[in-house]
Order: structure tokens, then C-alpha cells, then sequence
């Protein structure tokens, strides 16, 4: 069945450091892409999305790169803040008839000052 | 806009109990979900509706049942609860398939 797959965490940077999340997924059809952020307490939030190949999705400083050939969506940021600590889950959305996100496990990211 | 409402915040239940946890979206979103999040796990769909008076099962529907009489509510029952439910349960809204969905603040439930 139609999967994703992320980078085991935790993850652990000084701040300013670059951040890179790799995210893969299930080549099944031609899913939509994205990325959301959980804050320590709080839900998910929609950080990112890209819907077609080639499609770059941005916010926050956050970059994601929908690459059909490799079937990724990396999450990359150049300079991350203490701010920036949180869980990010890769999410492929399939479409079909329920529309459902597939979740990636999450990776914990913490930045140091 | 709220957004998608869940209540309770924080729920403890002894093994057995039965109880509704609430959902409601202000937004018309016509798809809706219900997750569980536990450690190491991700989140895992537990039943979904695409409209009012639609639902199905997602990925781990066992000890679980909603209904959708509404576009804007979608309760989940425990019917028995059992300590191997104790987790944080998510509800979340979209307005079409392939869109990203809105997520409430969480449930966090314990059954001791």
C-alpha cells in the first residue's frame, strides 16, 4: 500500500546550522506533498505543501522540492533557530476516494543556542 | 474562525468506561478525520467521513465509533476503554481530496 518514509530522529544542531529532513514516498499514483510542524503541547500545523513535480513549497524559511524522478520531498532550512525545535512529519496525500494523509513517523528536531 | 474545536483538552478513564470525545469545524470542510498519536507511531487513521452521513474505517478502527449527522461535528466514541487506547487523539478537517487538512489541539486521553 501506498507509504512514506522519513529520517529517524532525534535530530540535534547549533543554531544557524543547516537542516535537512529526507522524506520519501510510495510511487503509487501522484500524491500531493507536505510537511507539518508539532510544537512541544500543541497540534499539527500545516508548514508546507507542493502538489505537481518540480513544485517548491516554502514557509518560515522552511524549503521542500516535490522530485517525481526520486519520488522525495526533503525538508531543508539553511539557518535554523532555537525556535525551530519541534516534530516534523512528512505527509503524501493519495487522494482517491478518501483523501487521506499518510503520515511519515515524525522527526524530532532539537537546535541548541 | 476557530478552526477545528476538540474537547476535552485531557481525559482520564477508568478500563471500561465509555465516553464521546467532540469534534467541530466551523470551516465547511467536508472531509474529516480521526488520529491517534503515540510514541514511535506517528499518526494513525482510526475512521474518517467525506461527508455528512459518510464514514469508514482507516487503519485502526477496533474500540471505535463515530457517525457524521452534520457537516461541522464528528464525535468519536470509545465504547469499552482500555489501557492500550491511552493516547493523543487528533481530529482534523479538509475541504477537498489532495488538500492539506486543518488539525485541532489534541485529546490527551488516559485509561488507567
Amino acid at each position: 500500500g501506498d507509504s512514506v518514509t522519513q529520517m529517524e530522529g532525534p535530530v540535534t544542531l547549533s543554531e544557524e546550522a543547516f537542516l535537512t529532513i529526507n522524506c520519501t514516498y510510495t510511487a503509487t499514483g501522484y500524491p500531493s506533498l507536505f510537511w507539518y510542524v508539532q510544537y512541544p503541547g500543541e497540534g499539527l500545523q500545516l508548514l508546507l505543501k507542493a502538489t505537481k513535480a518540480d513544485d517548491k513549497g516554502s514557509n518560515k524559511g522552511f524549503e521542500a522540492t516535490y522530485r517525481k524522478e526520486t519520488t522525495s520531498f526533503h525538508l531543508e532550512k539553511g539557518s535554523v533557530q532555537v525556535s525551530d525545535s519541534a516534530v516534523y512529519f512528512c505527509a503524501p496525500n493519495y487522494g482517491g476516494s478518501q483523501g487521506n494523509l499518510i503520515f511519515g513517523k515524525g522527526t524530532k528536531l532539537s537546535v541548541k543556542p | 474562525n476557530a478552526g477545528v474545536t476538540q474537547t476535552p483538552k485531557f481525559q482520564v478513564l477508568k478500563t471500561g468506561q465509555s465516553m464521546t470525545l467532540q469534534c467541530a469545524q466551523d470551516m465547511n470542510h467536508e472531509y474529516m478525520s480521526w488520529y491517534r498519536q503515540d510514541p514511535g507511531m506517528g499518526l494513525r487513521l482510526i475512521h474518517y467521513s467525506v461527508g455528512a452521513g459518510i464514514t469508514d474505517q482507516g487503519e485502526v478502527p477496533n474500540g471505535y465509533n463515530v457517525s457524521r449527522s452534520t457537516t461541522e461535528d464528528f464525535p468519536l466514541r470509545l465504547l469499552s476503554a482500555a489501557p492500550s487506547q491511552t493516547s493523543v487523539y487528533f481530529c482534523a478537517s479538509s475541504y477537498s481530496k489532495g488538500a492539506g487538512y486543518t488539525f485541532g489541539s489534541g485529546t490527551r486521553l488516559t485509561v488507567v
